[in-house]
C-alpha cells in the first residue's frame, strides 16, 4: 500500500523560497515518476511538475516554470518541491502523487498547506 | 496548452439514478483521460485512465467513454458517498491540465 506524507508547508512571505518533501513508503520509490498537483482554496486541480522515476525528464506548468524545481531523493525515498519567488497566487494545498504509467496518478499525499502572505 | 472544459458545472440527482459528466479537450487527444473524486477536505481519489480504464479497486458503477475531444464519465445508481466532485484531466501532453470539475450533489 503505497503512502505518502507532505511536510513542509506553512505561511510564507511574498518573493521567499520555501521547500516542501513527500516521504514516500509502501512502494518502490526509485520505480515510479512523481508528480505536485496543487488546489487552491476554494478552486480546482492544478498539475504543477513531473519528475521522471531516475530524474531525467522533469516537466513544469507555465504558472511555475523558472520559480520551483521539482526534485528527488531515491537513496531517502524523498519527493521536493523548491517554491522561490512566491506569489499570493501559489497560495494552495500541494499533494504529491504517484505516477502510473504516465496517464494519471494512483496514489495521493494528505496535501500540504502553503500560504502565500505578508 | 490543452483546455478542458466540463460540464455541467454542478448537478443534482436522486438517491439510484444514473449521472454523466461531460469533458471537452481544445483538441484530439486520442484517449488519453483520466477522471478523479474528490470528496470536501479530502484528496482526490484516482477513478479512471485512458478513457476508460478503471484504477485498481475502483467500482464497476463508475465507467467512462470517448475519444478525440468528447469524454463522458457515468456513475449508475447514485448514492450518497458517491457525493463529491470529479475532475477529468488530459495526459497526451505536457503541461497535464484539469477540467474546471462538476460537483455532484443529492436531490
Amino acid at each position: 500500500q503505497a503512502q505518502l506524507v507532505e511536510s513542509g508547508g506553512g505561511v510564507i512571505q511574498p518573493g521567499r523560497s520555501l521547500r516542501v518533501s513527500c516521504a514516500a513508503s509502501g512502494f518502490l520509490f526509485s520505480g515510479y515518476g512523481m508528480h505536485w498537483v496543487r488546489q487552491a482554496p476554494g478552486k480546482g486541480l492544478e498539475w504543477v511538475a513531473v519528475i521522471w522515476h531516475d530524474g531525467s525528464n522533469i516537466n513544469y506548468a507555465d504558472s511555475v516554470k523558472g520559480r520551483f524545481t521539482i526534485s528527488r531523493d531515491n537513496s531517502k525515498n524523498t519527493l521536493y518541491l523548491q517554491m522561490d519567488s512566491l506569489r499570493a497566487e501559489d497560495t494552495a494545498v500541494y499533494y504529491c502523487a504517484r505516477d502510473y504509467h504516465r496517464t494519471s496518478v494512483d496514489s495521493w499525499g494528505q496535501g500540504t498547506l502553503v500560504t502565500v502572505s505578508t | 496548452d490543452i483546455q478542458m472544459t466540463q460540464s455541467p458545472s454542478s448537478l443534482s440527482a436522486s438517491v439510484g439514478d444514473t449521472v454523466t459528466i461531460t469533458c471537452r479537450a481544445s483538441q484530439g487527444i486520442r484517449a488519453s483521460v483520466s477522471w478523479y473524486q474528490q470528496k470536501p477536505g479530502k484528496a482526490p481519489d484516482s477513478l479512471l485512465y485512458a478513457a476508460s480504464r478503471l484504477h485498481s479497486g475502483v467500482p464497476s458503477k463508475f465507467s467512462g467513454s470517448g475519444s478525440g475531444t468528447d469524454f463522458t464519465l457515468t456513475i449508475s445508481s447514485l448514492q450518497p458517498e458517491d457525493c463529491a466532485t470529479y475532475y477529468c484531466q488530459q495526459y497526451f501532453s505536457y503541461p497535464w491540465t484539469f477540467g474546471q470539475g462538476t460537483k455532484v450533489e443529492i436531490k
